[in-house]
């Protein structure tokens, strides 16, 4: 079957450094995604991964093995308005999302 | 500001009613879907367009259909209400073709109770 895993939740502390692991089992790749979803709200695209690698947007990050099933979103100079859930998503063979069930992301002050 | 609409944020319906959840987006994208979100499970596909007129099964259609005339809409339809389709209702849609989804955009969801 395929499957995607990523912790349920963490804590971080404001200024501080967070990654987000995301381990991936799927039936092919065409690429890999994390998206932001704060409390009551649309999920919002942050990053996308098709070659091994980081990418790198401001303060986040998405890093990509693809020999390994793995990806990591890294949150740089935390903000309390980074509180959020963060869900990982692999584009499989038939071009279909599997997603994970999402990381609820704590920042404390 | 691109946007995908959901008609509803919350509704409360009894067991046996038929439910409509709307979705528009104004966007001009070809494909369009309907998730469902249940706390700890990733988001599961219901399904799927990728043109007007066009539908696809997703991971777990049973009990919904959908309908989409125009290329703007899409419709979430549940013929006959269940407490085990209590859940939030997510409509996205992106661009590209049956070929490969390209990054979605989401609407801010339907969060629909089944009592």
């Amino acid at each position: 079957g395929q499957n995607i895993d990523q912790p349920t939740e963490m804590t971080a502390t404001e200024g501080a450094i967070v990654q987000i692991n995301c381990t991936y089992q799927t039936s092919g790749f065409n690429g890999l995604f994390w998206y932001q979803q704060h409390a009551g709200e649309a999920p919002t695209f942050l990053s996308y991964n098709v070659l091994d690698g980081l990418e790198e947007k401001g303060r986040f990050s998405s890093f990509l093995s693809r020999s390994k099933g793995y990806s990591y979103l890294l949150l740089k100079e935390l903000q309390m308005k980074d509180s959020a859930s963060y869900l990982c998503a692999v584009r499989d063979s038939n071009y279909q999302l599997i997603w994970g069930a999402g990381t609820k992301l704590i920042i404390k002050p | 500001d691109v946007k995908v609409t959901q008609s509803s944020r919350y509704l409360v319906k009894r067991t046996g009613e038929k439910v409509f959840l709307e979705c528009v987006q104004d966007m001009d994208h070809e494909n369009m879907f309907w998730y469902r979100q249940d706390p700890g499970l990733g988001l599961r596909l219901i399904y799927f367009s990728y043109d007007v007129k066009m539908k696809e099964k997703g991971d777990i259609p049973e009990g919904y259909s959908v309908s989409r005339e125009k290329k703007e809409r899409f419709s979430l339809i549940l013929e006959s209400a269940s407490t085990n389709q209590t859940s939030m209702y997510l409509c996205a849609s992106s661009t590209g073709g049956p070929s490969g989804a390209n990054v979605l955009t989401f609407g801010a969801g339907s969060r629909l109770t089944v009592l």
